[in-house]
């Protein structure tokens, strides 16, 4: 079954920076593109950034924008974020998500890792 | 952006009773190969988001006959014939159309 798990989570300052990683297993990564997603209490399931299975293509939400990072090592199965200049407003759960990437279904975020907890505060 | 409401935001089930969520989308989520790309995720307690249907009506691996998707024009609505305990938790419609992709607010679904 397909495994992702996040990691890099923590306390920040605001201003301060912060990289996830998510190992990905029992699946060929570099196929597939992936997602970071974020939920918070107030505003749901907010879709962050996303990453072709070659890393030659992203995409960001406008409110990470110029801020944000998303990359990937193939060769380690391996998706990160990295977040610069964080904001008390992206304090979240972030989540590491697979797009299923087939044919019939490119687009669709099919499995979720457990999430990884990030607070920027003062 | 898309923007996807759901009603209602909190619902109250009796074990073996139906229960229906509705989620509209603000633009047509109907795509150029004929699929319209509206799913459905439900997030129990303490875990993160499983995928439960794709492609409005489509069943998620491993997904219990018992939920399914429908569509009426904009308005999407995902029912549950007969709600077991183990239903209970949040659940999200979102659109995979267009970039952003964008939730529903989403709806507590708590077993009396």
């Amino acid at each position: 079954e397909v495994h992702l798990v996040e990691s890099g989570g923590g306390s920040v300052q605001p201003g301060g920076s912060l990289r996830l990683s998510c190992v990905a297993s029992e699946f060929p990564f570099s196929h597939y593109w992936m997602h970071w997603v974020r939920q918070t209490p107030g505003k749901g399931l907010v879709w962050v950034s996303r990453i072709s299975g070659d890393g030659s293509t992203t995409n960001y939400a406008d409110s990470v924008k110029g801020r944000f990072t998303i990359s990937r090592d193939n060769a380690k199965n391996t998706l990160y974020l990295q977040m610069n200049s964080l904001r008390a407003e992206d304090t979240a759960v972030y989540y590491c998500t697979r797009d299923c990437s087939g044919p019939s279904c490119w687009g669709l975020i099919d499995y979720w890792g457990q999430g990884t907890l990030v607070a920027v505060s003062s | 952006d898309i923007v996807m409401t759901q009603t209602p935001l909190s619902l109250s089930v009796t074990p073996g009773q139906p229960a229906s969520i509705s989620c509209k989308s603000s633009q047509n989520l109907l795509y150029s190969d004929g699929k319209t790309n509206l799913c459905w995720y439900l997030q129990k307690p303490g875990q993160s988001p499983q995928l439960l249907i794709y492609e409005v009506s489509n069943r998620f691996s491993g997904v219990p006959d018992r939920f399914s998707g429908g569509v009426s024009g904009t308005d999407f609505t995902l029912k549950i014939s007969r709600v077991e305990a183990e239903d209970a938790g949040l659940y999200y419609c979102m659109q995979n159309i267009q970039l952003p992709y964008t939730f529903g607010q989403g709806t507590k679904v708590e077993i009396k």
